[in-house]
């Protein structure tokens, strides 16, 4: 079993959907928790940042993390055709880059 | 501008041939680290540097070779680049008290 689950996809949403991306993890320790976003034929940026259980909001953008199920999710709302993206939740046990592990990614397409 | 530099994006060679990726990050970084990216696997660290002259294996470490002799610079070796080599690379940089990773753009390479 790996460590960090994530649906490869794709996800194919009319624009103004909105959008539910998840991921399921196995280890308890991890306590840090990003999404990133990677546009075709570009590096991954990141996306939201998370420390421990709850929600975050930026803009359209809303991460949740319930620990207790192990279990974390990116809701973009009103989504747009410019969200077309490969979408990957990582998360770490502690701080440094070098803990970090990635999900396999989901690729998202927002139609016009 | 904060960024990581990798050369070559693009290149196609052929097998047993000697190549290096070479990748630079301008925002004094501690921690850099190698990734490979392939369908359905998603990122998949290689090699990893927590300072000059401090290495260590990622995942996938097997035919790779990495130095760190300035903290900007950590070029990836491929001594003798196989078929199963092909893949999409991704470089990066960390602060080490963070957790967000800057990644470069990408290498793209073919090994026929």
């Amino acid at each position: 079993q790996k460590e960090v689950e994530q649906d490869p996809g794709p996800l194919s949403v009319p624009e103004g959907a909105i959008v539910s991306l998840n991921c399921t993890y196995s280890n308890s320790a991890f306590q840090y928790f990003m999404w990133y976003r990677q546009y075709s034929r570009k590096g991954p940026e990141l996306l939201m940042y998370t420390y421990s259980s709850g929600n975050k909001e930026d803009g359209r953008f809303t991460a949740q993390v319930d620990k207790s199920s192990k279990y974390i999710s990116l809701f973009i709302r009103d989504s747009q055709p410019s969200d077309s993206a490969t979408y990957l939740c990582a998360m770490s046990a502690g701080t440094g880059g070098f803990k970090t592990i990635f999900g396999a990614g989901t690729r998202l397409f927002v139609k016009a | 501008e904060a960024q990581v530099t990798q050369n070559p994006r693009y290149l196609i060679t052929v097998t047993g041939k000697k190549l290096t990726v070479t990748c630079s990050q301008n925002m004094n970084h501690e921690y850099m680290s190698w990734y490979r990216q392939d369908p359905g696997l998603g990122l998949r660290q290689i090699y990893y540097s927590m300072n000059v002259e401090v290495t260590d294996k990622g995942d996938v470490p097997e035919g790779y070779k990495v130095s760190r002799k300035e903290k900007r610079n950590f070029p990836l070796i491929l001594e003798s680049p196989s078929p199963n080599q092909t893949s999409l690379y991704f470089c990066a940089s960390s602060p080490y008290s963070g957790n967000t990773i800057y990644f470069g753009e990408g290498s793209w390479l073919t090994v026929v």
